[in-house]
């Protein structure tokens, strides 16, 4: 039973570049949440991704953006990278609208320079 | 949300219980304790969560008070591999869009 997978692993990119991540949520889940975490702090929720629309989001800018595919797959997108936007993000997978528990993946490290 | 309050560190010994307690005095009715915790980089993990009754599984047992103001998750022999930060989180229970709001939480260490 596959958990939830994330790509790439690690990634640098530079201040004002665009950036996309992907997760594939956990066999039999159908509900993606995006979370944040610097360095140091706990994870912070980006937004939440179900039946292919965006249900809740937290407080984050615009240019953060993202999709959910028919497979339950998403993506995560950040324009116009700044500084600050280095980060782990986490995907976590859930089942019916996060009713129930939240599975997450091991992350993405983008660091932006 | 209900927000919690968690010790910022702990030690424990290697082989004893770790008991580790969050206050969460704003729970309301219908929203659930959760438990993660999360190794150095890696994504949390999920350990645990109730409503009212005590619970328990492989990895540990989570004790709710009766008024539901706080709880405490014992991990029964704590391993050099349970060093982590613990989180305890307050989660809704609506029907869907129940965000995860996570604290500082606890820094673990244990030691030999």
């Amino acid at each position: 039973d596959a958990g939830v997978t994330q790509s790439p692993t690690h990634l640098i990119k530079t201040r004002g570049q665009q950036v996309t991540l992907r997760c594939s949520p956990k066999s039999g889940h159908d509900t993606v949440s995006w979370y944040q975490q610097a360095l140091g702090q706990g994870p912070q929720f980006i937004f939440q991704y179900y039946e292919e629309e965006e249900r809740q989001r937290g407080n984050f800018p615009d240019r953060f953006s993202g999709h959910q595919f028919p497979n339950y797959s998403s993506e995560l997108n950040v324009n116009a990278l700044l500084l600050g936007d280095s980060a782990l993000y986490l995907c976590a997978s859930s089942l019916g609208g996060a009713r129930d528990t939240q599975y997450f993946g091991p992350g993405t490290r983008l660091t932006v320079l | 949300d209900a927000k919690t309050t968690q010790p910022p560190s702990m030690d424990c010994a290697e082989g004893r219980a770790a008991n580790l307690p969050c206050n969460h005095s704003t729970i309301s009715g219908n929203e659930y304790v959760y438990w993660y915790r999360q190794i150095h980089s890696q994504g949390p993990q999920y350990i645990i969560h109730g409503l009212k009754n005590n619970e328990t599984n492989e990895m540990a047992s989570l004790i709710i008070t009766e008024d539901r103001k706080s709880s405490t998750l014992i991990l029964p022999h704590a391993t050099l591999r349970d060093t982590a930060v613990y989180y305890c989180i307050v989660r809704p229970n609506k029907a869907a869009g129940n965000k995860l709001t996570f604290g500082g939480g606890t820094r673990v260490l244990v030691k030999p």
